[in-house]
């Protein structure tokens, strides 16, 4: 089955850092990924859509200039949080999608925690 | 805009059956999927429904009716690794999943 990659699993940051997240589909070409974030007993909400080659398109209330998103390839996205602070601490969590499938295949998620 | 309802928390005893229900209304509609997700873990994929009916697969099933935007997950023979949170999501139009809140589910002995 399709296999999605995330890395790191965990990572802890100082305020004012900024720290990079990579999503990579091991088995397929991911022609979109998804990034989104999820709060402890919440839903995942949809941060954002990465088609590659082109930019991300965020949803309402997300700042693309403090979360940015690069697919660079058809197998990898990377999100990095700039100047995280405190209140970015969460689960991250990526998922891919073949052309013609709707189904998302998704990443293990990086929990981040931002001292 | 998308609104996606589930009860929060559901308790059931080894070895019953919980149905867990959600309700959807959105804008464009491709289908609708039942992920589980453990604590600190990303959601693992049970069903995909895009037609009406019900789709049995071993101890779990999926209803979906489109006229009514209504969706149920069927957990049989409960053990206790299936206490996760159970997730309705729906896929429209543009590829993307909108969630609901999730359902709690702990199986006790």
């Amino acid at each position: 089955g399709a296999v999605v990659s995330q890395h790191p699993s965990r990572v802890i940051c100082k305020s004012g850092t900024s720290v990079k997240i990579e999503c990579r589909s091991l088995d397929f070409q991911a022609t979109t990924m998804f990034w989104y974030r999820q709060f402890p007993k919440k839903s995942l909400m949809l941060m954002a859509t990465s088609n590659e080659g082109s930019k991300a398109t965020y949803e309402q209330g997300v700042e693309k200039d403090k979360f940015l998103i690069n697919h660079a390839s058809l197998t990898l996205s990377t999100l990095t949080v700039t100047s995280a602070h405190p209140e970015d601490s969460s689960f991250y969590i990526c998922s891919a999608r073949e052309t013609r499938d709707y189904e998302q295949y998704f990443g293990p998620g990086t929990r981040l925690t931002v001292t | 805009g998308q609104n996606i309802d589930q009860p929060t928390e559901m308790t059931a005893t080894e070895g019953a059956i919980v149905q867990i229900n959600c309700t959807y209304q959105t804008s464009g509609f491709n289908g609708l999927f039942w992920y589980q997700q453990h604590a600190g873990e990303a959601p693992t994929f049970l069903s995909y429904n895009v037609l009406d009916g019900l789709e049995e697969k071993g101890r779990f099933s999926s209803f979906l009716s489109r006229s009514k935007g209504y969706s149920y997950l069927l957990l049989k023979e409960l053990q206790m690794k299936d206490s996760a949170s159970y997730l309705c999501a729906v896929i429209s139009n543009d590829y993307k999943l909108s969630f609901g809140a999730g359902t709690t589910v702990t199986v006790r002995a």
